[in-house]
């Protein structure tokens, strides 16, 4: 394991659908990160978790989503009813506690038509 | 109003030039990234900073906490360097500048 693995690189989904994305962070790093981020954009902070623990949530994370790390090891980003401006690449990123290390994953691409 | 700016905002350089991309923050942090992403791609950390400066080959950052100020500097600019570049400041979560786009032609 070498970095930070996102599952699935795209995503092409109708509106109203749900979707699930995964993060698979760097086995020994207790944080993981969600981001957005849209076109022309920097990655704008969602949610963080240290181990299991969701920590923060940003108030981007509407009632459609939701993110969970239950083992404190892999994490998953659901987004339910998609609407067109969910459109986006969302991150995933991981550190151990401190923040030498921060990795990024490649991504996941969402489009919603 | 961002808390981070990024400028400039485009850049483009013949190769070999000496290349500066410089990011301001408001907020007060524990730690500074510069990030590269290549279109289409996923990001790469390229520094963590939290004070002084950091060198990696032919890229070079420093940061100045009192004047909230960083910089990336890219020495003998090649066409690979061509990317968008980020800096991200913060601690439990960090925020985004929109990211210099790079263009280096040769």
């Amino acid at each position: 394991d070498t970095g930070v693995s996102q599952d699935p690189r795209h995503k092409i989904t109708k509106r109203g659908q749900n979707v699930t994305f995964r993060c698979d962070p760097i086995s020994e790093h207790n944080r993981l990160y969600w981001y957005r981020q849209t076109l022309g954009q920097g990655p704008e902070f969602l949610t963080y978790f240290q181990n299991e623990a969701q920590l923060e949530k940003s108030r981007l994370l509407s009632d459609r989503f939701s993110a969970e790390r239950p083992k404190g090891s892999f994490s998953t980003l659901e987004i339910q009813r998609t609407e067109q401006g969910d459109s986006a690449m969302y991150l995933c990123a991981s550190s151990p506690s401190g923040f030498e290390g921060y990795t990024f994953g490649s991504g996941t691409r969402l489009t919603v038509v | 109003k961002n808390e981070v700016e990024q400028s400039p905002q485009n850049l483009t350089a013949q190769e070999g030039e000496f290349i500066t991309i410089n990011c301001s923050y408001s907020v007060g942090i524990s730690a500074l990234h510069w990030l590269q992403q290549h279109p289409g791609g996923g990001i790469v950390s390229l520094f963590m900073l939290s004070s002084g400066k950091k060198k990696h080959g032919r890229l070079i950052a420093t940061i100045n906490i009192q004047e909230k100020h960083s910089s990336l500097h890219i020495t003998a600019s090649h066409p690979r360097d061509s990317a968008v570049y980020i800096c991200a400041v913060g601690g439990n979560q960090f925020y985004f500048g929109t990211g210099t786009s790079l263009t280096v032609i040769p």
